[in-house]
Formats: C-alpha cells, structure tokens, sequence
C-alpha cells in the first residue's frame, strides 16, 4: 500500500520568513496530494491540492509543487504570519479523494 | 448547512464496554470514511464507504465495525473498548473528485 512520509516534524521561522514542507510517496498510482492545517484541537482543513497532471499551484502565499518522477511533492508558505501556526499534514490518494495516506505532520511555529 | 457532524464530542469508557460513534453529513457526498488520529502520527484510515451499500476495511480495522444506515449517515462501533483504542475519531465525506471534508472529531477516552 501507500507509504507517505513527512520532513521535518517540526518546524520554527520567524514571522515573514519561509516556510517549506516536504513529502515523498511510494504508490506511482497516487493521483492526488492535498495538504491539510489543523490548529489545536480542530478538524483538519484543506488549504492546497494538486493532481498529479500538474507540477504547481499557487493560492496566495501558499504554493504546492509536485514531482511526479521522484514521487516527492511540497508544500511553499511565504511570508509566514502568526496564524500560519499549526499542524500541517500531506496526504497522499488514487482512486477516491476521501480515501487518504496521511504523512506524519509538522508542527510549524511562527514567532514574531 | 452544518457538514459533517460527529457525535459525541468526547467520551470516557472502561475497557470492555461498547459504543457507537455517530456521523452525519448534508453535502450529498458518496463517500464516507473513519480516521482515528494519535499522537505524533497522521490520521490513519479505519473504514470507508465508497458508496451507499458498501463499506470496506481501512488500514487499522480491527477492534472496529461500522455500518453506511443511509447516504447521509455512517457510524463506527467499537465492541470492546481497550486503552489501544484512546484516540481521536474523525469521520470524513467526499464524493468524485471533491476534497474531503471532516467532522469536528470525538475524542475517546479508554480506562
């Protein structure tokens, strides 16, 4: 099965610094790799995802890019804020979208 | 439009007794997934249903049954609860090529 996994585990910038989290995975028919933030104590949210079609996408000051070749794929903030603070987790998937590999999570903390 | 509802929020059990972890979601997805979450680890997928009618083992299935009751509706029954199984219970739904959304969680306490 799918095997994800998740550098580094934990993560401290200072405020507006870059923050960069990196992800490999096993299965080649993984098609879909969301990235997921979860504050304490909350349910997991989807701030970026990318199909396996295409190598970047950007919202804003969060960016994915994805190597299909190397089975590897990141995750991009720039400008970290205060409220970027939180668990962030990639996830892996191939036939249904809901159906997840979770990587291991980093904690990320933004200090002013 | 609540999306997806888990109940309870928390729960103390002793080993042995037996619950059942309710979900619900309004967004007409028909998918529906178990994640428990521990920590330092990722969500770890229990059990799914791809569809009304069926639902199949995740990674970490034992200890667990689960029952689709309807397309909104799927809970997760724990027979015999043992301290393995403290955790924090999410239910997720999706349909085709949409992201998943989860539930706010249950947190699980086994004594």
């Amino acid at each position: 099965g799918e095997n994800v996994e998740q550098h580094p585990s934990t993560l401290s910038v200072q405020e507006g610094d870059s923050a960069v989290i990196k992800c490999t995975y096993s299965d080649s028919a993984s098609n879909y790799f969301p990235w997921y933030k979860q504050e304490l104590g909350k349910r997991p949210q989807l701030i970026i995802d990318i199909r396996s079609n295409v190598g970047e996408k950007k919202d804003q000051r969060i960016a994915v890019t994805l190597n299909k070749t190397a089975k590897h794929f990141s995750l991009h903030i720039t400008e970290t804020q205060p409220e970027d603070s939180a668990v962030y987790f990639c996830a892996a998937s191939g036939d249904s979208w809901g159906k997840l590999q979770f990587g291991a999570g980093t904690q990320v903390v933004v200090t002013p | 439009n609540a999306g997806v509802t888990q109940t309870p929020k928390f729960q103390v059990l002793k080993t042995g007794q037996s619950m059942t972890l309710q979900c619900a979601q309004d967004m007409n997805h028909n998918s529906m997934y178990w994640y428990r979450q521990d920590p330092g680890m990722g969500l770890r997928l229990i059990y799914y249903s791809a569809s009304e009618g069926t639902t199949d083992k995740g990674e970490v299935p034992n200890g667990y049954n689960v029952s689709r009751l309807n397309k909104r509706e799927f809970s997760l029954r724990l027979e015999s609860a043992a301290p393995s199984q403290t955790s924090v219970y999410f239910c997720a739904s999706s349909s085709m090529n949409t992201e998943a959304f989860f539930g706010q969680g249950t947190r699980l306490t086994v004594v």
